[in-house]
């Protein structure tokens, strides 16, 4: 068992919608969890960071965590054409493993006109 | 500011070569870590420097070696290069260990 579950997709979606993107953990030692997202061909790009339960809000973007069921979510309202990517989530232990980030495959987005 | 730069770009290498990858945090950044993203994976983690001192490695074999410079530049090595060894190789930095910013990676391609 992988150490984070992410659905793949693809996922399409009509421009305005809302988007719901999800990972799953298997291990309660994660302390710290991201979402990144990467276009094609291109390094990750930080979108969300966050410590712990609860959610987190950044423009249009929303991140929650729920460390009972070892769940992860990014919501993205009124998603746009540009927000077509793959969405990376990422989790982190912590003390003496700071820094080893475990990712998800990533799901592939697509957000038509 | 400069984000995290990578060199080469893109790296063709044949069966057996060795290979050396550049990385440059972003300035102030004392940590960095190298990351390895076959296609349609998420990035799988190879090292963690912090402090020119290595702090971390993953399950990858001791063909791969790291090293991090007094000005906190890295070095990825892959030597006796495999098939499987082609990829998206990243490097992140960060100022503690705790946000991760990565570079555009370099991608390469085994022959």
């Amino acid at each position: 068992q992988k150490e984070v579950e992410q659905d793949p997709g693809p996922l399409s979606v009509p421009e305005g919608a809302i988007v719901s993107l999800n990972c799953t953990y298997s291990n309660s030692a994660f302390q710290y969890f991201m979402w990144y997202r990467q276009y094609s061909r291109k390094g990750p790009e930080l979108l969300m960071y966050t410590y712990s339960s609860g959610n987190k809000e950044d423009g249009r973007f929303t991140a929650q965590v729920d460390k009972s069921s070892k769940y992860i979510s990014l919501f993205i309202r009124d998603s746009q054409p540009s927000d077509s990517a793959t969405y990376l989530c990422a989790t982190e232990k912590g003390g003496s493993t700071l820094g080893r980030l475990y990712f998800g495959r990533g799901t592939q987005l697509t957000v038509w006109p | 500011d400069a984000g995290v730069t990578q060199s080469p770009t893109h790296l063709i290498k044949t069966r057996g070569q060795h290979v050396t990858l550049r990385c440059s945090p972003i300035s102030g950044h004392k940590s960095v870590s190298w990351y390895q993203q076959v296609l349609g994976q998420g990035p799988q983690f190879i090292f963690q420097y912090y402090e020119k001192e290595e702090r971390g490695r993953g399950n990858f074999p001791d063909r791969f070696s790291a090293r991090q410079f007094p000005n906190y530049s890295s070095e990825l090595n892959v030597n006796a290069l495999l098939l499987g060894d082609s990829a998206l190789y990243l490097c992140a930095s960060s100022s503690s260990g705790t946000e991760q910013f990565f570079g555009p990676g370099t991608r390469l391609t085994v022959l």
